[in-house]
């Protein structure tokens, strides 16, 4: 069975722009939650998808969002960009009553300059 | 609100000395806690996770309610047991799980 997949895996954006990421989970995985990581904060919890509805939201401005395709994929996009998000983005997939065995992806390198 | 404390990010020990991860938690009912590992030029994976009860490599961890822990033990390090580790709590039903900022464990040969 093919792992959570992430796309693109490095990203080089400027400051004021947007920026799209994308996610494919495990097949027959309908949850997707969605992570930033960054050395000093370790993971912080961005939202968390569930059969296209967004389940649970941590604490991140609205320039911060994301959606679920009928597929279970999952895109998160980032509208004006700050030099601050910079970091790994990390999306996991679970299965429905196993949420709490994340299968996580390789994530997405975003640097802002 | 749910939060998880690991004060060390880096702990370093010999090969063969026993390990212990410090994780704290704070909730207010009854959580599901986990440990999450990740090792060199790998994904974030599955560790063990408080119910079952388990060794996984070697490693085990027990809840404490009375002081809100959920330590990582392991009696002889070894040196492929060199990783980051993460703490993580689940509330009931479909609560988001929380990380720690996470461990990075050295095991010296």
């Amino acid at each position: 069975k093919a792992g959570v997949t992430q796309t693109p895996r490095y990203l080089i954006k400027t400051r004021g722009q947007q920026v799209t990421l994308s996610c494919s989970p495990i097949s027959g995985h309908r949850s997707v939650s969605w992570y930033q990581q960054t050395p000093g904060q370790g993971l912080q919890f961005l939202f968390e998808y569930f059969s296209e509805t967004q389940r649970n939201k941590g604490n991140f401005p609205g320039r911060f969002s994301g959606r679920q395709f009928s597929n279970s994929r999952s895109e998160m996009n980032v509208s004006t960009l700050e030099l601050g998000d910079s970091a790994l983005y990390l999306c996991a997939s679970s299965l429905d009553g196993r949420d709490y065995e994340q299968y996580f992806g390789p994530g997405t390198r975003l640097t802002v300059t | 609100a749910q939060r998880v404390t690991q004060p060390e990010k880096l702990l370093s020990v010999f090969k063969g000395a026993p390990v212990e991860l410090k994780c704290n938690y704070s909730y207010s009912g009854s959580p599901e806690l986990f440990w999450y590992v990740q090792y060199s030029r790998q994904r974030l994976q599955l560790l063990l996770r408080h119910i079952s009860r388990e060794s996984i490599k070697g490693f085990t961890a027990d809840l404490n309610k009375g002081e809100t822990s959920f330590h990582l033990k392991k009696p002889f390090a070894q040196e492929e047991d060199s990783a980051m580790y993460y703490c993580a709590l689940k509330g009931g039903g479909y609560q988001k799980v929380t990380f720690g900022t996470g461990t990075k464990l050295q095991v010296i040969p």
